[in-house]
């Protein structure tokens, strides 16, 4: 049973520049949520994808977009690269319909350094 | 939105030593998780428990949700227990998705 999956594993890029990162989901979940975790601190949610839409979103400007595939994959896309993006990047799935046992299982995370 | 309070902050036992740490959060909840998070990076569920006892191995966890709060055990402790522990509870405008707390460092030394 194939867990959740990011790529790349890591990542270096430039202030301004804009950057891709991947999610395949946990088999036979249809839900992906996004989070970034600074150094030192607790994930932070940004988005959830279901059914390719957002669905819920935490407090994350226009810079961070997403995208989710009918085969439940994700993408996050960061436009205009600042310092501050320099985080580590979560991904995790979770099956629909789950609420209030909605148990989301996290994949091993991108590391992002925005130079 | 909902607050999330762990201590202690950071912890260092011997191997084979017993903890507890806590979680404390603000507002009722009908979900809460605790994660373990490896040197590596990796968030490994440990528990979903919004109330009561659930025991594991060596680990167990209570949640008082009408206190609001929840405890997580650690007996015998191992130097692969070594991590950030974290509580994560939903936050109403985010669907069941999670506000993290800001973690327990544990150190096990052989």
């Amino acid at each position: 049973d194939a867990g959740v999956t990011q790529s790349p594993t890591h990542l270096i890029k430039t202030r301004g520049q804009q950057v891709t990162l991947r999610c395949s989901p946990k088999s036979g979940h249809d839900t992906v949520s996004w989070y970034q975790q600074a150094l030192g601190q607790g994930p932070q949610f940004i988005f959830q994808y279901y059914e390719e839409e957002e669905r819920q979103r935490g407090n994350f400007p226009d810079r961070f977009s997403g995208h989710q595939f009918p085969n439940y994959s994700s993408e996050l896309n960061v436009n205009a690269l600042l310092l501050g993006d320099s985080a580590l990047y979560l991904c995790a799935s979770s099956l629909s319909g789950t609420s209030g046992s909605g148990t989301q299982y996290f994949g091993p995370g991108t590391r992002l350094t925005v130079l | 939105g909902i607050q999330v309070e762990q201590s202690p902050p950071d912890l260092i036992l011997q191997e084979g030593a017993n903890s507890t740490l806590r979680c404390n959060f603000s507002d009722s909840v009908n979900n809460l998780q605790w994660f373990h998070q490896n040197p590596w990076g990796q968030l490994i569920n440990l528990f979903y428990i919004p109330s009561g006892t659930k025991q594991n191995g060596r680990l167990s966890a209570t949640t008082v949700a009408t206190e609001r709060y929840s405890l997580l055990y650690i007996s015998s402790s191992q130097t692969t227990d070594s991590g950030v522990y974290f509580c994560a509870v939903p936050h109403f405008n985010y669907g069941q998705n999670f506000v993290f707390g800001p973690g327990t460092r544990l150190s096990v030394l052989p």
